[in-house]
């Protein structure tokens, strides 16, 4: 599986924009990128996810550089709620992944009232 | 529409012992993908199954086995615990497709190995 890297840890203010990066240089083709978060005591969740384009959902904004190389989660306004560690994951559908996710560190996301 | 349910919540057990973890998917789910989570390793992919098949299996040793039933609920088993199988066990469902399609994980169940 192609390797993401992130921050360890980010700090915002409530009501704030938030940008949480995401290093893939070694992307495939056939890999989409995707956005979990986790909340304390809760199981991962669904954010967003994206090939090329731009993506916007309810949720959040998904930034992907042209050469796809990287990839930005944006919280357009921070909230109590957002505080969890987010996770950026690489899913190869040309392959046999399915329903196989393989989740890095993540980044600690901590949102300041 | 219920989400993924999981039980037991918690559960204690003694080292040796063995386990079995229940997991509902969402309906009209068909896969079912099982997780462990620890501070130390983090989120690893323990097995995924589809349609009542194995479909992709994690690093982990042959104690951690799964099926699945004909209405896609999912039970996994880990045989002869041992203290470093203290861990909170995820699973997920999702339509299954190769595609895109997300997945959603219920709350988890925390398992205590003593």
């Amino acid at each position: 599986d192609a390797k993401t890297t992130q921050p360890n840890s980010m700090e915002s203010n409530e009501e704030e924009p938030v940008h949480l990066p995401c290093n893939h240089s070694t992307i495939s083709g056939t890999d989409y990128i995707h956005w979990y978060r986790q909340l304390p005591s809760q199981g991962p969740e669904y954010v967003i996810h994206g090939l090329t384009s731009n993506v916007n959902n309810r949720m959040a904004s998904l930034a992907i550089a042209e050469d796809r190389k990287s990839s930005t989660l944006i919280l357009h306004r921070a909230t109590l709620r957002d505080a969890a560690v987010y996770y950026c994951i690489l899913r190869d559908v040309g392959g046999t992944s399915y329903g196989k996710l393989t989740f890095g560190q993540g980044t600690i996301l901590t949102v300041h009232p | 529409k219920a989400g993924v349910t999981q039980t037991p919540r918690y559960l204690i057990k003694t080292r040796g012992q063995q386990v079995t973890l229940s997991c509902s998917p969402i309906s009209g789910h068909r896969s079912v993908s099982w997780y462990q989570q620890t501070p130390g390793q983090g989120l690893q992919f323990l097995f995924e199954y589809f349609s009542e098949t194995q479909r992709n299996k994690g690093n982990f040793p042959g104690r951690f086995s799964g099926r699945q039933f004909s209405n896609s609920r999912s039970e996994m088993n880990v045989s002869t615990l041992e203290l470093g199988d203290s861990a909170l066990y995820l699973c997920a469902s999702s339509l299954g497709s190769r595609l895109v399609y997300e997945q959603y994980f219920g709350p988890g169940t925390r398992l205590t190995v003593t």
